[in-house]
């Protein structure tokens, strides 16, 4: 089946540095990538949406240029959380859809990231 | 708004079974998910439900209905590695997931 692998699983960084998170496609072109935060106990929130060689759309309340998202070919997409705060510290999902595929949702494996 | 509910959190018994609801508003509608998501780990798919009826796939069964706004998730059998919390997401008119908050269920021996 499809599978999307994200990198890394696990980071802690410092307060005010930036972290990359990558999310690769392994056996299918991703022509929308979804990027959710999970905070704990709760569900999952969508931040944006990201299709190959456009501008990722942003949800309500999501700083677009602290959350940068780079879509920059079918089968990676990356989101960069630039000047990390404690507040910023969750689970980070993304999910990738086929195209044409309408139930065709497949999760990467999620980053902790635990800003200190 | 759109707006997906189902419960915060149930308890059932290893070997027993156990209904999860949701209901659901939103701005069209192209399908019902739900995910099993453990501690720490992103969800897996479970069902996908477009149409009126019942899905049985294993332990595990979906029910949708359409006109109600509402679907459940039935787990029969519960084994202990059924402990999760699970997540019913609709897919709205713009082909976007909508999630519910989830239902963590626990499974007492």
């Amino acid at each position: 089946g499809a599978v999307v692998s994200q990198h890394p699983s696990r980071v802690i960084c410092k307060s005010g540095t930036s972290v990359k998170i990558e999310c690769r496609s392994l056996d299918f072109q991703a022509t929308t990538m979804f990027w959710y935060r999970q905070f704990p106990k709760q569900s999952l929130m969508l931040m944006a949406t990201s299709n190959e060689g456009s501008k990722a759309t942003y949800e309500q309340g999501v700083e677009k240029d602290k959350f940068l998202i780079n879509h920059a070919s079918l089968t990676l997409s990356t989101l960069t959380v630039t000047s990390a705060h404690p507040e910023d510290s969750s689970f980070y999902i993304c999910s990738a859809r086929m195209e044409f595929e309408v139930d065709g949702y497949t999760f990467g494996s999620g980053t902790r990231l635990t800003v200190v | 708004g759109q707006n997906i509910d189902q419960p915060t959190e149930m308890t059932a018994t290893e070997g027993a079974i156990v209904q999860i609801n949701c209901t659901y508003q939103t701005s069209g509608f192209n399908g019902l998910f739900w995910y099993q998501q453990h501690a720490g780990e992103a969800p897996t798919f479970l069902s996908y439900n477009v149409l009126d009826g019942l899905e049985e796939k294993g332990r595990f069964s979906s029910f949708l209905s359409r006109s109600k706004g509402y679907s459940y998730l039935l787990l029969k059998e519960l084994q202990m590695k059924d402990s999760a919390s699970y997540l019913c997401a609709v897919m709205d008119s713009n082909y976007q997931l909508i999630w519910g908050a989830g239902t963590k269920l626990i499974i007492k021996p």
